[in-house]
């Protein structure tokens, strides 16, 4: 079963919008960590952010925003004014306590157009 | 300080033929992964090591078998090489498990003829 759904697969906005990836996750564990990834056109993986599931603090980072809400098991991701950089795709993924690696979600295809 | 180093960057195989991606980290990383990423399936885990001489299965293990005689490598190999193998390969390194942030290498692109 898939433990990390990234509903979006292909989003386009213009420059200087607002754009929110989604990230649904499923587990049972009570310990577990949230990431997200960038990768670029250039193909490299980017590492942007972690999250421990206790920890449910809302995080800013820059143009960036990270939305983790236990209760609908999600954690989203904002990007603020959005630039042509941000072209990428975007992997959110779940790592459980019990387990032994990542579990990527198949990513979302974020096109900015001037 | 390189980080996470794969070897080749490309490669073209005819069906049958072997070979094997090489990964190297100089970060003194305990786990090392061999994930394939293919066109809207993301990223998904073939082989995994949790030291130095242990190798476990991932998600999508079959063709491919792995080693960790050293600490600082972690090899994939191809025995027979098939044309469902064409992917991008990553190879990736972390020194606190689950909990901790996965450094890439620049990925190996394989085209299996």
């Amino acid at each position: 079963a898939q433990k990390v759904t990234q509903a979006q697969t292909e989003i386009s906005v213009v420059e200087k919008e607002d754009v929110t990836l989604d990230c649904v996750y499923e587990t049972r564990d009570t310990t577990y960590y949230l990431f997200w990834y960038k990768q670029p056109p250039s193909g490299e993986l980017v590492f942007l952010i972690r999250r421990n599931s206790f920890d449910e603090q809302n995080e800013i980072s820059g143009r960036y925003s990270w939305n983790f809400q236990k209760s609908t098991s999600s954690f989203n991701f904002t990007i603020t004014a959005s630039q042509v950089v941000d072209s990428a795709v975007y992997f959110c993924a779940l790592s459980e306590g019990s387990g032994y690696a990542l579990n990527f979600g198949k990513g979302t295809s974020l096109l900015v157009t001037p | 300080n390189a980080g996470v180093t794969q070897t080749p960057k490309f490669r073209v195989l005819k069906t049958g033929q072997s070979m094997t991606l090489l990964c190297a980290q100089d970060m003194n990383h305990e786990y090392m992964y061999w994930y394939r990423q293919d066109p809207g399936m993301g990223l998904r885990l073939i082989h995994y090591s949790v030291g130095e001489g242990t190798t476990a299965k991932g998600e999508v293990p079959d063709g491919y078998n792995v080693s960790r005689l050293k600490k600082q490598n972690f090899l994939l190999g191809l025995e027979s090489a098939a044309p469902s193998q064409t992917s991008v390969y990553f190879c990736a390194s972390t020194l606190y498990g689950v909990s901790g942030e996965l450094f890439f290498g620049e990925g190996s692109r394989l085209t299996v003829l």
